[in-house]
């Protein structure tokens, strides 16, 4: 079973903060990082699906970036909303199978 | 074009007893994976199906199984239900199970084993 841990585990932020968080991973058998959203009482929403070292992805105000050399991938949410309160999950895919990190949970305080 | 739909949306079951969870694809989607998330823990891969077959299982005993149908529907049947196996179970589908094709997931089954 493959480690994969996210950092923090939870962040307040006030309306209008910028925050990242981070997903760290084995950097050996990489394959691919994805990452999802996910509201309470919703199913989890895909962000990113991050494959090469350097990568970076941008939606809106979220953005990502991936290093597989050091195994670590960050997102970042500009100007955060409230209604970008949720659990920000990344799934690592290693060798055979997805292993999902145990996400970090996002509260935006209006 | 509709999401993927999981039913129940709860299930309460005793130690021993069998259940079967249910998980309607995205259009389209010929494959669909399971994942079991207990409390405070990231979801966890039980097994994969493509094209009505398995492709990929993780770290389960074989009391968990599946099937996926033509219509490309599927189910997750868990046997001698354990209180451990109180989770939340979701399922995605995704176009052809590609490690970079996304995965649409179901809002999950949370089953409660007494």
């Amino acid at each position: 079973i493959l480690n994969v841990e996210q950092s923090p585990q939870s962040l307040h932020v006030q309306e209008g903060d910028s925050t990242n968080f981070t997903c760290s991973f084995p950097s050996s058998n990489f394959y691919a990082l994805h990452w999802y959203r996910w509201e309470t009482a919703k199913s989890p929403e895909a962000l990113f699906v991050m494959t090469l070292n350097g990568d970076e992805k941008k939606k809106g105000r979220i953005s990502a970036t991936l290093n597989t050399k050091e195994g670590y991938s960050y997102l970042y949410i500009k100007g955060s909303q409230p209604e970008d309160s949720a659990t920000y999950l990344c799934a690592f895919f290693g060798v055979d199978q997805f292993y999902f990190g145990t996400g970090t949970s996002l509260t935006v305080i209006p | 074009e509709t999401g993927v739909t999981q039913s129940p949306t709860h299930l309460i079951k005793t130690r021993g007893q069998q259940v079967t969870l249910r998980c309607s694809s995205q259009s389209g989607h010929n494959t669909v994976s399971w994942y079991q998330q207990a409390l405070g823990q990231g979801p966890q891969f039980i097994f994969q199906y493509y094209r009505e077959e398995e492709n990929g299982r993780g770290n389960f005993p074989p009391r968990f199984s599946g099937l996926q149908f033509p219509n490309y529907s599927s189910e997750l049947n868990v046997n001698a239900l354990e209180l451990d196996d109180s989770a939340l179970y979701l399922c995605a589908s995704s176009s052809t199970g590609g490690i970079t094709d996304t995965q649409y997931f179901g809002p999950g089954t949370r089953l409660t084993v007494l």
